[in-house]
């Protein structure tokens, strides 16, 4: 049982270039979400999903796009990247309007 | 807007002490409140729930409290280890039911 993992843990971009970032877990559960963490800032929610083949705008969706065409992935995927999108990403799955949520160990992305 | 704020952004200490961390909100409406541990290259762990209705929570040497008229709530840590050594996050569920987020408090227990 491998809980939330998240592919890559690591990446660089030039600024413009694309990527997805992919988010996998095997708890069979209906939400998934996706956060960035800056320095100094609490956690923000990005967009998620309360189940296979829908998603929802969070907090600060604006230059990310999510799939969920299964249930156990949901990929956030940058078209275009900027600098201001250098941050530290975290998916998280709970059960239906469960307050616990199970997260991943994160993505590190610097924006050159 | 709710916002949630915890202060200091970073704490030392020997170990072996007590110590409190403290997160405050700025609107009382809320579903309840949770506290997280950080740890570097990992995920977030949920340590502690309080529900609105509720006082203050309790696990191990842990302990959570909440006034939710005065939007504060604290996570007290009882005879403190190097392995208590992490960032403690905590989140209220605001009356939107999203997850409203402090930035978190660096707590570093010296051996």
């Amino acid at each position: 049982n491998a809980g939330v993992t998240q592919t890559p843990k690591f990446r660089v971009l030039k600024t413009g270039q694309s990527m997805t970032l992919l988010c996998a877990q095997d708890m069979n559960h209906e939400y998934m979400y996706w956060y960035r963490q800056d320095p100094g800032m609490g956690l923000r929610l990005i967009h998620y999903s309360v189940g296979e083949g829908t998603t929802a705008k969070g907090e600060v969706p604006d230059g990310y796009n999510v799939s969920r065409l299964k249930k156990q992935n949901f990929l956030l995927g940058l078209e275009s990247a900027a600098p201001s999108q250098t941050s530290v990403y975290f998916c998280a799955s709970s059960y239906a309007g469960s307050n616990e949520q199970f997260f991943g160990p994160g993505t590190r992305l610097t924006v050159l | 807007k709710q916002e949630v704020t915890q202060i200091p952004a970073a704490l030392s200490v020997p170990e072996g002490e007590n110590l409190v961390l403290n997160c405050s909100f700025t609107d009382s409406a809320i579903y309840n409140l949770q506290w997280f541990r950080q740890d570097p290259g990992k995920g977030l762990t949920s340590l502690l729930l309080i529900q609105s209705s509720q006082r203050e929570q309790t696990s191990g040497r842990l302990n959570a409290s909440l006034d939710k008229s005065s939007g504060r709530s604290t996570l007290y840590i009882a005879a403190s280890q190097p392995g208590d050594s992490a960032t403690y996050l905590c989140a209220v569920r605001d009356s939107n039911y999203q997850l409203i987020w402090g930035a978190g408090t660096k707590l570093i227990i010296k051996p």
